[in-house]
């Protein structure tokens, strides 16, 4: 166990639902990454916070996905309208100022019917 | 752009040492990890080394960087069952809130 808790573990939704993740960091971490996970490929960066700020977003978010950190604490990852290629697993990673070592939750794994 | 490759499959008999090799192209990178992921599970940090480091050793695990060929790897000392997952290299470099760039992961497939 990391520190680093997700919530859910597992979600399956019908194409077009809304779906929301939640992440809950280590507590002294300021730093919070998203990152998508596709089957066979290595986790890829979806959006970066520091504290509550959202100080960059990859090209793979588009603007069905939307993310907040409203307290600078846990953070909230939503997808509008789900499509069946958001299937995947959601990975979030949390990070101290001063360390270079990022922790990673266990995921949410999501499936779209 | 930043571009990180390994080998997807690599198969070793317990007890012998397994080498699990990355190239990557972005010549300013600042940190080079390697998490292990098991089955349906998060990513588990085993170790990273600084760019300006040639060597970093960890217990059964030892990191080499070859930064002229821009070549990391993870030797795996005594490799036991308990080691069978996939290995993922990974880099940060400056400008980018230390964010991490995957490579697609190598299976590691420990047989008696």
């Amino acid at each position: 166990d990391t520190g680093v808790s997700q919530d859910p573990r597992h979600k399956i939704t019908k194409r077009g639902q809304n779906v929301t993740f939640r992440c809950d960091p280590i507590s002294e971490h300021n730093r919070l990454y998203w990152y998508r996970q596709t089957l066979g490929q290595g986790p890829e960066f979806l959006t970066y916070f520091q504290n509550e700020a959202q100080l960059e977003k990859s090209r793979l978010l588009s603007d069905r996905f939307s993310a907040e950190r409203p307290k600078g604490s846990f953070s909230t990852l939503e997808i509008q309208r789900t499509e069946q290629g958001d299937s995947a697993m959601y990975l979030c990673a949390t990070r101290s100022p001063v360390n270079t070592e990022a922790f990673f939750g266990q995921g949410t794994r999501l499936t779209v019917v | 752009g930043e571009d990180v490759e390994q080998s997807l499959f690599l198969s070793v008999r317990e007890g012998d040492s397994s080498v699990i090799n990355c190239t990557y192209t972005d010549s300013s990178s600042t940190y080079l990890y390697w998490y292990k992921q098991e089955p349906g599970a998060g990513l588990q940090l085993l170790t990273y080394i600084f760019s300006n480091m040639d060597m970093k050793q960890d217990q059964r695990l030892t990191v080499l960087l070859n930064k002229k060929d821009k070549h990391l790897s993870l030797r795996i000392a005594d490799t036991q069952t308990g080691d069978s997952a996939i290995y993922f290299c990974a880099e940060t470099y400056t400008g980018t809130a230390s964010k991490l760039t995957f490579g697609t992961g190598t299976r590691l497939q420990v047989t008696l």
